[in-house]
């Protein structure tokens, strides 16, 4: 079992509409969490973090915690084609020195 | 504020070769990452330096891989000698509290 895990898409999403991304991760003890965008040929830009349960929004954006079930979710609303991107789920575990490990991504495409 | 910076951007090299990176994290983040990101994967951490020490180097392949951060800023990576397999982009990412991370362009090593 991966311990970061995501869904690879691609994930066809009309413009204006929600995009939806979810995350899974097999350690209890991680303690915060991250979404990183990438586009292609790009670097990993930081878009989103959290670190306690619940939602948290910023913009566009919100993401979501749930420690209980190990999820982490990313709602992309109003999505517009510069968004279309690979979307990095990102988790530090306790006690890591801030070691990130990485989902593989999730690729997103926005269709006008 | 400058973010990070790296070069050299590509670098094609056959087999065997050597080749080194260098980068140059944000002033004043104390904790520099080296990461190497294979197409179609997320970024995998090689070694992680608090200041000018190591941290974590458990995933650095130390029989060709070696890096150093002298005087707690500026880093090197070094591959010698270069395999097929590390065909891959090596990015480097700072932090100041361990937590959030921010990444340089990358350089996208080629080996022939």
């Amino acid at each position: 079992q991966k311990e970061v895990e995501q869904n690879s898409g691609p994930l066809s999403v009309p413009e204006g509409a929600i995009a939806s991304l979810n995350c899974t991760y097999s350690d209890r003890v991680s303690q915060s969490f991250f979404w990183y965008r990438q586009y292609s040929g790009k670097s990993p830009e930081l878009i989103m973090s959290i670190y306690s349960n619940g939602d948290k929004e910023d913009g566009r954006f919100t993401a979501q915690l749930n420690k209980a079930s190990q999820y982490v979710s990313l709602l992309i609303r109003d999505s517009q084609p510069s968004d279309s991107a690979t979307y990095l789920c990102a988790v530090i575990k306790t006690d890591s020195w801030g070691k990130l490990q990485f989902g593989a991504g999730t690729q997103v495409v926005v269709t006008p | 504020e400058a973010g990070v910076a790296q070069s050299p951007r590509y670098k094609i090299i056959e087999k065997r070769q050597s080749v080194a990176f260098w980068c140059n994290p944000i002033s004043g983040h104390a904790t520099l990452y080296w990461y190497q990101q294979i197409l179609g994967q997320g970024p995998k951490l090689l070694i992680q330096f608090q200041n000018n020490g190591v941290v974590d180097d458990s995933q650095l392949p130390k029989d060709r891989f070696s890096a150093e951060r002298l005087k707690g800023v500026d880093s090197t990576l070094k591959i010698q000698p270069a395999k097929l397999e590390d065909s891959a982009v090596y990015l480097c990412a700072s932090s100041s509290q361990g937590n959030e991370q921010f990444f340089g362009p990358g350089t996208r090593l080629t080996v022939l």
